[in-house]
């Protein structure tokens, strides 16, 4: 069964740091692009940032670009969201997505999200 | 970046309605297009990929057309478990932005 298990919410101070990870089992990670999409609350879904499957290739939405750094290590199943130089609008419900492999077919599997809240 | 619009924002049906939700992209995505249904306090559910491609185990109302800029999901008789907010996605290549959304209701 895939599974992805986000962790590492909670609350922030504007301009802080805070790192996301997503562990995932069921299938090889190595295998698979991977997303972070973040939620803000009662606004729709945002794509966050997206690793291909050895992790050379990254990609982030501009509103994070130069802040937040994505990485994966596939030898322990995880996928991070390094978040740095935090802004208020950064507080959303951060979703970890099983992308595709190499055939570029969505799988449809995400994880329940873990909560990011940016305040003083 | 190519830009992705829906329309309308929201609506609202009777149930057996036929419903149909339009998304654009700004430029050519080929099919490169995905919907999803969110509903509330809910993660959002793949229903179709590749524009008109149903993901396994979702009821056949449910349906998508199109492509280059141009798409629609059409659900062609609404039910209250439809009760939602619906989003497409352009994946042809990153960023891979979403539509702004589609509150779907029963009348």
């Amino acid at each position: 069964e895939v599974q992805l298990a986000e962790s590492g919410g909670g609350l922030v101070q504007p301009g802080g740091s805070l790192r996301l990870s997503c562990s995932v089992s069921g299938f090889t990670l190595r295998e698979y692009t991977m997303h972070w999409v973040r939620q803000a609350p009662g606004k729709g879904l945002e794509y966050v940032a997206s690793t291909n499957s050895d992790g050379r290739t990254t990609n982030y939405a501009d509103s994070v670009r130069g802040r937040f750094t994505i990485s994966r290590d596939n030898d322990k199943d995880t996928v991070y969201l390094e978040m740095s130089s935090v802004r208020i609008e950064d507080t959303a419900v951060y979703y970890c997505v099983k992308a595709w492999d190499t055939r570029k077919v969505p799988t449809g599997y995400w994880g329940q999200g873990t909560v990011v809240t940016v305040s003083s | 970046d190519i830009q992705m619009t829906q329309s309308p924002s929201s609506l609202s049906a009777s149930v057996g309605d036929r419903v149909t939700i339009t998304c654009r992209a700004s430029q050519g995505i080929s099919n490169y297009l995905a919907w999803y249904q969110q509903m509330p306090g809910k993660v959002p559910k793949l229903l179709i990929y590749s524009a008109s491609t149903l993901q396994s185990g979702v009821p056949s109302r449910f349906s998508g057309s199109g492509s280059g800029t141009d798409f629609t999901l059409t659900i062609s008789s609404l039910q209250p478990e439809d009760v939602a907010t619906y989003y497409c996605q352009k994946y042809n290549s990153a960023p891979h932005t979403f539509g702004p959304g589609t509150k779907v209701d029963i009348k």
